[in-house]
């Protein structure tokens, strides 16, 4: 139990489905950033909210939707997505301003598009 | 920017053998670095960091890792590794959390265990 949840752990869509995928931290913090880890490439870093304000947005597309409705939750919304969006979403959660910037990583959602 | 290389993609080792990880970072200023191991199907989980002090720190599971400024280098080691040690390892380097900056991280290292 690393206090960072994410739902769902797998999920298969269409490329023409709309779904999100949800992260929830028990820790705290104030920083929650998603990750993309693709198989064979390093980890991508997607979106960083800090203090509830996204503050980096690593030219992801926009059929990828972030939401960060409180310093707990963060969302990904998915929509009309590729094949080659299939991989592994990582949700991370950081304390912003103060501390060494050590991630604490929920253990990933796992998305399929067919 | 800052950025970090890991130069071996797969490394395997018989079990009870020592093991050294090799990372190498590139950064302006002090860095923060972390190793982290991820299980398959896993998220990641923190084996160390360093951010001042001794430049010999412990992690858990045995992990250690030294930070070498000359070589800008931060590799991780075990003296004797065990077959549960398979997985893969990421290094990361970070600027100290500003709150807009995100780690960067390696492209990660897998460990294969042989009997």
């Amino acid at each position: 139990e690393t206090g960072v949840t994410q739902t769902p752990r797998h999920l298969v869509m269409g490329m023409t489905n709309k779904k999100s995928l949800k992260c929830e931290q028990h820790l705290g913090h104030n920083a929650m950033y998603w990750y993309k880890q693709s198989a064979k490439k390093p980890l991508e870093l997607m979106f960083v909210y800090s203090l509830e304000e996204r503050v980096e947005n690593n030219s992801v597309p926009s059929r990828f939707s972030p939401e960060c409705p409180n310093s707990s939750h963060l969302f990904l919304h998915l929509h009309t997505l590729q094949p080659e969006d299939s991989a592994l979403y990582l949700c991370a959660s950081s304390q912003a301003d103060r501390g060494t910037g050590e991630l604490f990583f929920g253990e990933g959602s796992r998305l399929t598009v067919l | 920017a800052q950025s970090v290389t890991q130069p071996d993609i797969h490394i395997t080792v018989s079990e009870g053998a020592s093991l050294e990880l090799r990372c190498n970072y590139s950064y302006g200023a002090t860095p923060y670095l972390f190793w982290y191991v991820q299980s398959p199907g896993q998220g990641l989980q923190l084996l160390l960091k360093y951010f001042s002090g001794d430049t010999l720190v412990q992690g858990i599971k045995g992990f250690e890792a030294e930070f070498k400024r000359s070589q800008s280098s931060f590799n991780l080691r075990k003296p004797s590794v065990h077959w549960s040690d398979a997985a893969e390892y990421f290094c990361a380097v970070g600027a100290g959390d500003t709150g807009r900056r995100a780690l960067t991280f390696g492209s990660g290292t897998r460990l294969q265990v042989q009997p």
